[in-house]
């Protein structure tokens, strides 16, 4: 099945700084999701990038994709302690319409 | 819109037990799905389902039983459960399927298994 992997799987910053997360996939896709879960909660939708775009932002929020070197990377700018949460990408698995795959995730802790 | 919600938040339960976990959706969405978090996996999708009356297995499906009467409802049963499947359980939802639909979660069923 197709799987984001998500890095790096940890990543602490002070607050103010940006924040980088990448996320690298093996076969062809027509979108790819990120999302993020605070401690104890459910997931989030940020954005959804389609395989024909190459970059989408939401707020402070940056996603590109490289579907020639099959990656993602998600930008945090100007980064808040309450953007402390893990995040995801997910992909469709395009051999089942019907199934989401995600990634392990990585975990962002920004420091006050 | 109370969006997905899912119940219990906790349960303990003994090893052969069983119990059904709640998932009910309020947006009308066709796509629904249970998923199970264990530390350093992701999230796995146990199963799914694209329409009332319509269930299909995901990644790891033993163990456990779905059915979908209702466009609102889509619970997860455990007949007999095993301490293998303690977990943090998620269920979501879509309007659609997952090529193109952000999938909306609910904030999870802890379960512990004796």
């Amino acid at each position: 099945s197709q799987q984001g992997e998500e890095d790096p799987q940890a990543l602490s910053i002070q607050e103010g700084e940006n924040a980088t997360m990448n996320c690298s996939y093996k076969t062809s896709i027509n979108n790819l999701q990120w999302y993020r879960q605070n401690s104890g909660r459910g997931l989030v939708h940020l954005i959804l990038i389609r395989s024909n775009e190459r970059e989408k932002h939401s707020g402070r929020l940056r996603v590109t994709l490289d579907t020639s070197k099959k990656s993602s990377s998600l930008l945090i700018t100007a980064s808040r302690a309450a953007d402390t949460a893990s995040y995801f990408c997910a992909l469709p698995w395009v051999a089942s319409g019907s199934r989401l795959t995600f990634g392990e995730g990585t975990q962002l802790t920004v420091n006050p | 819109n109370a969006g997905v919600t899912q119940t219990p938040k906790f349960q303990v339960l003994k090893t052969g037990q069983s119990m059904t976990l709640q998932c009910a959706q309020d947006m009308n969405h066709e796509y629904m799905s249970w998923y199970r978090q264990d530390p350093g996996m992701g999230l796995r999708l146990i199963h799914y389902s694209v329409g009332a009356g319509i269930t299909d297995q995901g990644e790891v499906p033993n163990g456990y039983n779905v059915s979908r009467s209702t466009t609102e409802d889509f619970p997860l049963r455990l007949l007999s459960a095993a301490p293998s499947q303690t977990s943090v359980y998620f269920c979501a939802s879509s309007y659609g399927g997952v090529l193109d639909q952000p999938q909306h979660f609910g904030d999870g069923t802890r379960l512990s298994i004796l």
